[in-house]
This record gives structure tokens, C-alpha cells and sequence, in this order.
């Protein structure tokens, strides 16, 4: 199975500055036929089921506020907050869907210094 | 909109079998496999396989396979998830997401405990 490896496990930044968690896949999710990253990143606060944040590796879900930016290609990915918000508290996943069996990073928490 | 509707908790004894439904309205309950996909307390999230809702085709993880089936009734556009010979460690809270190659939307989750 592809793994998944996220940094930070957690980590803790001020209201207002940037967080930035990274997501090492162990084999590329890169299709060259479409130049397409297999790869998103989903967000879940406490008793809810995970949200979508960004798909195709850079592709903001609609809804999404743009502070979220996602990058990367290949192996190694980055989800950027770029201005903490209270409500951005949660665990974020990265999950890749190019293998099977989809696999996910083990998440990374993000709390407010 | 799209809504996924799971059902309830269960708790079930080691040995026994739970069987998760999810009701999805909408859309074109054909038109995009689903995934079940869980997480144990605490835990990450585990992807257990899927159906193709049109023809009831499936794909289960090799982690589960022989343990779980899943299927569908395309007259109430739900799918299930069943998982035999529960253990322990099968407790988790129970997903279901619908696939548009990523994991668009999800249901609510169903928590299953296995406890003797």
C-alpha cells in the first residue's frame, strides 16, 4: 500500500499567521497521460465526518475560503493556511487516490498558539 | 443538495455481524461509485473499498476481504456495508463517501462498538 507520511503531527500558530502542513507520498500520484496530481486534502473538527479543502492537489473545493492554497507535485505536497482562523482548529488529512487501496497521511492537528 | 444519511449506532458482541446502510439523495444514485471508509477512536482513516452502484460491482481492501460485502437497492438509492466476524478492534465510526474521484461528500458516520 502507498503510505502516506504527514508533518507536522501537530502543530500550534497564532490567529492571523500562516500554518503550513506537508504530505510525503511514497510513490508518485502523478498521471502523465493528464498531468493530473491523485491527491486532497480534507479537514475534520471534533464529531464531524471529514470535509473536502482542496482536490487534483491545488483545486480549491467551491466554499472553501481562499486562506487554504494547496501545492505540489509527485511525491510532496503542501496545504497552506495562510491566516489562521479560530474555526480552522481541526485534524487535516492527506489522502492519495491514484492506487488502490486509497490510502490517507495520519493527520496532522492544528491549533491556536 | 446532496445528502448522505447513514444509520444508527449499533454495538455488537465479538463474532456477530453489523450491516450499515446509507441513503443517498440528491442525485443520480447510478451516476458515482461509494466508498466506505472508517476510523477507529483517536484514530486515522482507513479506506474499506466500494460499489459501483449501477451494476453492484465491488472493490474490497485486502485487509477486509472475506469479512465485509458490500451491496445496494437502487429502488431506495441505499448502499450497505457488511462486516462479519467483528472483533475489538473493529470499533470505529463507519463513513460513507461518495466518489467523484476524490471523496466529495460524506455521511454523517455510524458508530459500531464491538464489546463483549
Amino acid at each position: 500500500d502507498i503510505v502516506m507520511t504527514q508533518s507536522p503531527d501537530s502543530l500550534a500558530v497564532s490567529l492571523g499567521e500562516r500554518a503550513t502542513i506537508n504530505c510525503k507520498s511514497s510513490q508518485s500520484v502523478l498521471y502523465s497521460s493528464n498531468n493530473k496530481n491523485y491527491f486532497a486534502w480534507y479537514q475534520q473538527k471534533p464529531g464531524q465526518p471529514p470535509k473536502l479543502l482542496i482536490y487534483w492537489a491545488s483545486t480549491r473545493e467551491s466554499g472553501v475560503p481562499d486562506r487554504f492554497s494547496g501545492s505540489g507535485s509527485g511525491t510532496d505536497f503542501t496545504l497552506t493556511i495562510s491566516s489562521l482562523q479560530a474555526e480552522d482548529v481541526a485534524v487535516y488529512y492527506c489522502e492519495q487516490y491514484y492506487y488502490t487501496p486509497r490510502t490517507f497521511g495520519q493527520g496532522t492537528k492544528v491549533e491556536i498558539k | 443538495q446532496v445528502q448522505l444519511v447513514q444509520s444508527g449506532a449499533e454495538v455488537k458482541k465479538p463474532g456477530a455481524s453489523v450491516k450499515v446502510s446509507c441513503k443517498a439523495s440528491g442525485y443520480t444514485f447510478t451516476d458515482y461509485y461509494m466508498h466506505w471508509v472508517r476510523q477507529a477512536p483517536g484514530q486515522g482513516l482507513e479506506c474499506m473499498g466500494w460499489i459501483n452502484p449501477k451494476n453492484g460491482g465491488t472493490n474490497y481492501a485486502q485487509k477486509f476481504q472475506g469479512r465485509v460485502t458490500m451491496t445496494r437497492d437502487t429502488s431506495i438509492s441505499t448502499v450497505y456495508m457488511e462486516l462479519s466476524r467483528l472483533r475489538s478492534d473493529d470499533t470505529a465510526v463507519y463513513y460513507c463517501a461518495r466518489e467523484n474521484d476524490y471523496y466529495e461528500f460524506w455521511g454523517q458516520g455510524t458508530l459500531v462498538t464491538v464489546s463483549s
